[in-house]
């Protein structure tokens, strides 16, 4: 376990909607990541936050957004769903440094219909 | 070309033998790796991390990194069937946010 908490596990919405999702970072991080990660992929780049600034973005569209909170805890934000955003979201926490290293979530798998 | 590239696999190895997982990326500028473990339905695990030239060993994994050649790679000694997983390769470079760019990732199945 890497005390990264994400919500909800599972989740079911239909083209058009909107959801957020949620994500706890380990004790002592200060820095959370989304990534994507389609059937048979690997992880994709969402973007960073970092102070609560979004700090670096992935080729992904504005109707992704997100917050980070004081707490370093994160929110993802997904505008107009559409089928292609099913998908196991995933968030990581890390600490900033020169070393620094990503711990992941459990994710939260997304279907939209 | 890939950013990051791994045989897809599967690739099935026997109880107790060495498992050999490799992975090339394109770009001169990465300086840190990772590989990560996923079971099936599970998110990624952090297995090791490498930063220099070299070997870098934890345990029954061996990470090998050589920056000249732009490569990879994860041995795993005394193969378990708990290690049939997938396998994802990742780098990432300074200034770009520790932003984790990830292969496609390599199965590994250890039969007994």
């Amino acid at each position: 376990e890497t005390g990264v908490t994400q919500s909800p596990t599972h989740l079911i919405k239909t083209r058009g909607q909107q959801v957020t999702l949620r994500c706890s970072s380990q004790s002592g991080h200060n820095t959370v990541s989304w990534y994507q990660q389609a059937l048979g992929q690997g992880p994709q780049f969402i973007f960073q936050y970092y102070r609560e600034e979004e700090n670096g973005r992935g080729n992904f569209p504005p109707r992704f957004s997100g917050l980070q909170f004081p707490n370093y805890s994160s929110e993802l934000n997904v505008n107009a769903l559409e089928l292609d955003d099913s998908a196991l979201y995933l968030c990581a926490s890390s600490r900033r440094g020169v070393e620094e290293t990503q711990y992941f979530g459990p994710g939260t798998r997304l279907l939209v219909l | 070309q890939k950013e990051v590239e791994q045989n897809s696999g599967p690739l099935s190895v026997p109880e107790g033998a060495i498992a050999s997982l490799n992975c090339t990326y394109s770009d001169r500028g990465s300086q840190s790796f990772f590989w990560y473990r996923q079971y099936s339905g599970k998110s990624p695990e952090l297995i090791m991390f490498i930063y220099s030239n070299g070997d870098k060993e934890d345990g029954r994994f061996t990470a090998q990194l050589n920056k000249a050649s732009q490569y990879v790679s994860l041995l795993i000694r005394d193969s378990q069937p708990s290690d049939s997983a997938t396998y994802l390769c990742a780098v990432s470079k300074a200034g770009t946010a520790s932003k984790l760019t990830f292969g496609t990732g390599t199965r590994l199945q250890v039969t007994l």
